[in-house]
């Protein structure tokens, strides 16, 4: 069956320094998606990739779909304290978004 | 406020008792799934109603049943727990089938069991 790894499971990064979290699939992917997790919180929908290729952005935050449609990243410019957290990407199984079993992120001050 | 209401926030119980969570899912969403999350660990799906209608099932355990009621609420009945079961579990809307704009998640609720 369709298997999705997220590596690294843990990151510290000193504040100011980059980040990235990579989703790898076996099988092509319809589409992706990314989650933000605080500590203590609950999953919070960042954004959705669909096209081959296809990179977007958010502020800091870089999200790419690599060509063939099996692994996607998630890249943090110089961090920042509030974005620790767990980031989860999820992808689309028969009604419902599996979620990949997150990048848990600490910045240090 | 996500828009989707979950309570209680959290719940001690003892071993082999019967818990409900609830969940309201954000207005206008017609779709609520159920998730698990044990400590460190992902979020493991449960399972999902439509409108109403069982629409995808995970490794749900048979000791867990859910429904959607008229109004669109959804309950999480959990039976003869066990240590095992203690975890956040979260409550999630959609929009169809959340394809352009992903799942809106409630705050949880956090189950102990003893």
């Amino acid at each position: 069956g369709q298997q999705v790894m997220q590596i690294p499971q843990y990151q510290h990064v000193q504040e100011g320094e980059d980040f990235t979290t990579y989703c790898n699939s076996s099988t092509t992917l319809s589409n992706i998606q990314w989650y933000k997790q605080r500590p203590g919180g609950h999953p919070v929908f960042l954004i959705q990739l669909v096209k081959s290729g296809e990179v977007k952005k958010q502020k800091r935050l870089t999200f790419q779909f690599g060509e063939a449609k099996k692994n996607s990243s998630l890249h943090i410019t110089a961090t920042q304290t509030t974005d620790v957290g767990t980031y989860f990407c999820a992808y689309s199984g028969t009604y419902k978004y599996i979620f990949g079993t997150g990048t848990r992120l600490k910045v240090l001050a | 406020d996500s828009g989707v209401t979950q309570t209680p926030k959290h719940l001690i119980t003892a071993t082999g008792q019967r818990v409900t969570l609830r969940c309201s899912p954000r207005s206008g969403d017609l779709s609520v799934y159920w998730y698990q999350q044990s400590l460190d660990q992902g979020l493991q799906f449960l399972i999902q109603y439509y409108n109403g209608e069982e629409r995808a099932k995970g490794n749900i355990l048979e000791r867990f049943s859910a429904q959607q009621f008229p109004d669109l609420h959804s309950e999480l009945n959990l039976s003869s727990l066990e240590l095992g079961d203690s975890a956040l579990y979260f409550c999630a809307s959609s929009t169809g089938q959340g394809r352009r704009y992903g799942y809106t998640f409630g705050s949880g609720t956090r189950l102990t069991v003893v």
